[in-house]
Parts: C-alpha cells; structure tokens; sequence
C-alpha cells in the first residue's frame, strides 16, 4: 500500500463529454504527477503540480488540465474526451518538486464510448 | 529529447533462471534511470533508480541493475526467478529536476514452474 488513493476506479464516459478524476495522499505529498496509461504501453507523462502550480508538462494538449489543492490532493480533467482517451490514468505522489520517490495510486480506468 | 526503449515486451523464464529484461534511453544529458513493477491491478512501484554513483544499483526483491552509458542501457538483473516476480517491468528515465518521466512499453515477465 502507497496511501495513495484515486477515484472512482472505473468510469464510462461519451465522447464530447468532460472528466474529473481525483488523487490523494494520506502522507502529505506535496508533488503530485499525473500519467496516461494506454492499453500495452507504458505510462505517459502529463503533467505535474508541486505547491499548487504546474512544474512541468508533457506533450499532452490543453484540453487535459488540472489542480492541486492546499490539502495537496488534485484532480486531473479532461474536456471534449476523445475515444483515443480511453486509458488507465495513475497518479503519483512525491515529497519535494524535485523528488524521484514517487508513489502510484492504483489509477482509474476510463472508458470513452 | 528523451526516450525510452525497451527491447522485448514478453520475457519468458523458468523458476531459478537468470531474469534479464532490457532498456536503452536516449538523453541529451546525464539521465537519472529507473525500473518499476506493476503487479495487475496494482499502481507502479519502484524497483530500483541511478542518480549518481555507482553505476551497479541494487533494489528491492533481489533485482539490480547497471548503468552503461557508452551503451546508453540499463538492464535490469535477477539471477534467480521467482514466481512472484511476474508482472509487468517498466524502465524510466527522468529529467534532472525529476518533474518529467518518460517511461518505456514495457515488458511483461511470466515466471514457467
């Protein structure tokens, strides 16, 4: 167990519509990174927030955004779904914005139908 | 630009036999390498990780690794297999502020009685 939990763990989405999926940390992270995991392909990195701000992004288009709260939880969302979004989305969370010890939620699996 | 490859997306290896799965990155500047697992169902959770030093990195569950950087690899080792040790093997390079990973496709390890 990481404590680091995601929800909801399933969703089925239509395309066109919008998502908010959630992570938090029980420890107090305060780095969190956010990856989408295709079917037979490795994670691919999103974005990631430390202290409430973007402190780095990857090749990802603008319709995926996200927060951070001061609780250091956060939600990643993504608007105008697209079919190829249907992945597991993991989060993971780090102490420090420069920290290589991430810890990974279990993710959420979307569907976009 | 940084990329990860990793040759051979299913291994397959007797119980007690030597575990070799492979990875080779491509950066324009001194990486910092890691390994992950991922059991089904289950986040990644970090096998091992080269930042500076030795070259030859031990990890959790007897794995290690060797950073080769005039052969840009980095393979991750077991000598001897478990059957515990199926999953899914993901190798990963990160910037040196550690807020962009990129992983590999990874490879999955099925462990033969």
């Amino acid at each position: 167990e990481t404590g680091v939990t995601q929800s909801p763990t399933h969703l089925i989405k239509t395309r066109g519509q919008q998502v908010t999926l959630r992570c938090s940390s029980q420890s107090g992270h305060n780095t969190v990174s956010w990856y989408q995991q295709a079917l037979g392909q490795g994670p691919q990195f999103i974005f990631q927030y430390y202290r409430e701000e973007e402190n780095g992004r990857g090749n990802f288009p603008p319709r995926f955004s996200g927060l951070q709260f001061p609780n250091y939880s956060s939600e990643l969302n993504v608007n105008a779904l697209e079919l190829d979004d249907s992945a597991l989305y993991l989060c993971a969370t780090a102490w420090g914005g420069g920290s290589y010890e991430q810890y990974f939620g279990p993710g959420t699996r979307l569907t976009v139908t | 630009a940084q990329s990860v490859t990793q040759l051979g997306s299913h291994v397959s290896v007797s119980e007690g036999a030597l575990v070799l799965l492979r990875c080779n990155y491509s950066s324009s500047v001194p990486p910092y390498l890691f390994w992950y697992v991922q059991y089904p169902n289950q986040g990644l959770q970090l096998l091992l990780k080269y930042t500076t030093g030795a070259t030859l990195v031990k990890g959790i569950n007897g794995f290690e690794a060797e950073f080769k950087k005039s052969e840009t690899s980095f393979h991750l080792t077991k000598p001897s297999a478990h059957m515990s040790d199926a999953a899914e093997y993901f190798c990963a390079v990160s910037d040196v502020n550690f807020n962009k990973f990129y992983f590999g496709s990874g490879t999955k390890l099925n462990v033969k009685p």
